[in-house]
């Protein structure tokens, strides 16, 4: 069993939609979990970023993490065409900084 | 801003061939790293530096060596090329300190056939 799980999509949605993106884990010493945004040819990119249990919010997107399910999420409000593409989870333990572990990734389209 | 650049977008090499892929940071990051990404599997940590002339094994370093003789370039080397090395290897940074942020170059698509 992967230690992070991911459903791998792909997720199509209208423009406008309320997108959920998810990640479950196993080890429940992750503490740090982050959302990172890949486009097709691109590395990856620290969209958001939160300590242990509850939700931040940064403009369109809600991250949440759930850390008794050991389950977060990322909510996209108002998905537009730009928020095409793939949604990395990644998470770690305290102290971890150098050892991230990544679910394998959502590749989300959203369609005008 | 932040950059990580890779020496190649595109590589094509054949079975048996030492292959050499560099990764230059312009930020003076003491922390790189060299992951690859496979379709289902997500990002796999295969080496990461923590200062010049020092790294770690990652989870799957089999295969593959590393060195970094200069704090901004790490270089990633597969000593006899296999066709199950064939992926897409991303390169990333990180400063000091508690910042969990890891900034990522383009990545380089590797074929061996």
């Amino acid at each position: 069993q992967k230690e992070v799980e991911q459903d791998p999509g792909p997720l199509s949605v209208p423009e406008g939609a309320i997108v959920s993106l998810n990640c479950t884990y196993s080890n429940s010493a992750f503490q740090y979990f982050m959302w990172y945004r890949q486009y097709s040819r691109k590395g990856p990119e620290l969209l958001m970023y939160t300590y242990s249990s509850g939700n931040k919010e940064d403009g369109r997107f809600t991250a949440q993490v759930d850390k008794s399910s050991k389950y977060i999420s990322l909510f996209i409000r108002d998905s537009q065409p730009s928020d095409s593409a793939t949604y990395l989870c990644a998470m770690s333990f305290s102290g971890g900084y150098n050892k991230l572990i990544f679910g394998a990734g959502t590749r989300l389209a959203v369609h005008p | 801003d932040v950059k990580v650049t890779q020496s190649s977008r595109y590589l094509v090499k054949r079975t048996g061939e030492k292959v050499f892929l560099e990764c230059v940071q312009d930020m003076d990051h003491e922390n790189m790293f060299w992951y690859r990404q496979d379709p289902g599997l997500g990002l796999r940590l295969i080496y990461f530096s923590y200062d010049v002339k020092m790294k770690e094994k990652g989870d799957i370093p089999e295969g593959y060596s590393v060195s970094r003789e200069k704090k901004e370039r790490f270089s990633l080397i597969l000593e006899s090329a296999s066709t199950n090395q064939t992926s897409m290897y991303l390169c990333a940074s990180r400063g000091g300190g508690s910042s969990y942020e890891q900034y990522f170059g383009p990545g380089t698509r590797l074929t061996v056939t």
